[in-house]
């Protein structure tokens, strides 16, 4: 089984749509939980760390069950420039230092 | 400013062949990566470094050796490369255990 499976899409969605990603992860150890982005061609950046209680940056809402070990990121309001592979990625803390586990990526494409 | 360079940004050579691949990182991260990026955009790590030392080694072929001669350095050395060698290799920095930074990859094509 893999560490984090991710929906690949591709998610094809109009300019102000809200489109939601989901993940699932499957090391219960797990500690840290973050979404990457990743634009064609271009190295993969960090978007936002996820938190239990949930969290928000502007547009952007990630969300953790960890119950469920559960991971989702929700995109209000889409802009052209959302368009990109987005990664889901967890510490799997197996080591004990920072071994991050990265999803396959879900590809957005927003459309005018 | 550039925080993770690597070099080169593109590499086509031939199967068999041996090659290098640098990483800086001007952060002063403790922790330094390696991952490689397939044709199905699947990323994985290889190794880790932290402070020079090799903390993580994940199954990774032994023809491949990473050198990290200080801190704000880690190569990649690659022996006898092989056709399903052709991927990108992104080398990363981090604190031990905060954000990882990406340089912008090296597109390594073997023919």
């Amino acid at each position: 089984r893999k560490e984090v499976e991710q929906d690949p899409g591709p998610f094809n969605v109009p300019e102000g749509a809200t489109v939601a990603f989901n993940c699932t992860y499957s090391n219960s150890a797990s500690q840290s939980f973050f979404w990457y982005r990743q634009d064609c061609r271009k190295e993969p950046k960090l978007l936002m760390s996820v938190y239990s209680s949930g969290n928000e940056d502007g547009r952007f809402t990630a969300q953790l069950n960890r119950a469920s070990q559960y991971i989702s990121l929700l995109i209000r309001d889409s802009k052209l420039s959302d368009s990109a592979t987005y990664l889901c990625v967890v510490n799997g803390r197996q080591t004990g230092a920072n071994n991050l586990f990265f999803g396959t990526g879900t590809r957005l494409t927003v459309i005018p | 400013d550039t925080a993770v360079s690597q070099t080169p940004k593109y590499l086509v050579t031939q199967m068999g062949n041996d090659k290098s691949i640098k990483c800086e990182q001007n952060l002063g991260h403790d922790t330094m990566y390696w991952y490689k990026q397939d044709s199905k955009k699947f990323l994985k790590i290889m190794f880790s470094y932290n402070n020079k030392e090799l903390i993580i080694n994940e199954t990774v072929p032994n023809r491949f050796s990473p050198k990290s001669p200080d801190k704000a350095h880690l190569n990649l050395h690659i022996n006898s490369l092989e056709l399903g060698d052709s991927a990108v290799y992104f080398c990363a920095s981090s604190p031990f255990e905060g954000e990882q930074f990406f340089g912008p990859g090296t597109r390594l094509t073997v023919l």
